[in-house]
């Protein structure tokens, strides 16, 4: 199993609609974690960062559940710019390393 | 401006050949890491660095090798021992300690004439 496990998807959706991906990771130990946005042939961007129950920041809201470890990211009001591969990332602090999920990959169409 | 380069962006190798991709940062980061991502695929640890002078496999380290002689610097070199070196090359940097998360450099793309 992978440590952070990822729907590679892709997810297609329309202009305007509400979209969720879940992520979840097997290390316990996991005490931070973030979402990242990768544009194709580009480098990872960070989008957020998920320190406690949850954070968010304009249409994008990012949900934590330590007790099922899993986190979440909703997208409101999709706009075509979104359309990207979105990775979840666990920090390790005791390892000090960062996993990295394999991308949820997100398609908005007209 | 503050950040992380990497040159080249684009990198041919003939067969046989060693070539090296830089990685710089001028954000007084600890660590320093390099990735592999191949077409459609997650991100794969090369090595990573935590501090000067000291340097860590990862999970696909055959075929490759680094040094951090300068907090700055943490060239990666492809050897000829890589037999299927053609990817996309990320190098990332952070601060150890605290809850800090890592940041990325455009890239290198390598391919293999």
């Amino acid at each position: 199993r992978k440590e952070v496990e990822q729907d590679p998807g892709p997810f297609n959706v329309p202009e305007g609609a509400t979209v969720a991906f879940n992520c979840t990771y097997s290390n316990s130990a996991s005490q931070s974690f973030f979402w990242y946005r990768q544009d194709c042939r580009k480098e990872p961007k960070l989008l957020m960062s998920v320190y406690s129950s949850g954070n968010e920041d304009g249409r994008f809201t990012a949900q934590l559940n330590r007790a099922s470890q899993y986190i979440s990211l909703l997208i409101r009001d999709s706009k075509l710019s979104d359309s990207a591969t979105y990775l979840c990332v666990a920090h390790n602090n005791a390892g000090n390393m960062l996993t990295f999920g394999g991308g949820t990959r997100l398609m908005v169409k007209p | 401006d503050g950040g992380i380069t990497q040159s080249p962006k684009y990198l041919f190798r003939k067969e046989g050949q060693n070539v090296t991709l830089s990685c710089e940062q001028n954000l007084n980061h600890d660590a320093m890491y390099w990735y592999r991502q191949d077409p459609g695929q997650g991100l794969r640890l090369i090595y990573y660095s935590q501090i000067v002078n000291d340097f860590q496999k990862g999970d696909i380290a055959e075929g490759y090798s680094v040094s951090r002689e300068k907090k700055e610097s943490f060239p990666l070199t492809v050897t000829s021992a890589q037999k299927n070196p053609t990817a996309f090359y990320l190098c990332a940097s952070r601060l150890t300690g605290g809850l800090e998360t890592q940041y990325f450099g455009p890239g290198t793309r390598l391919l293999v004439l």
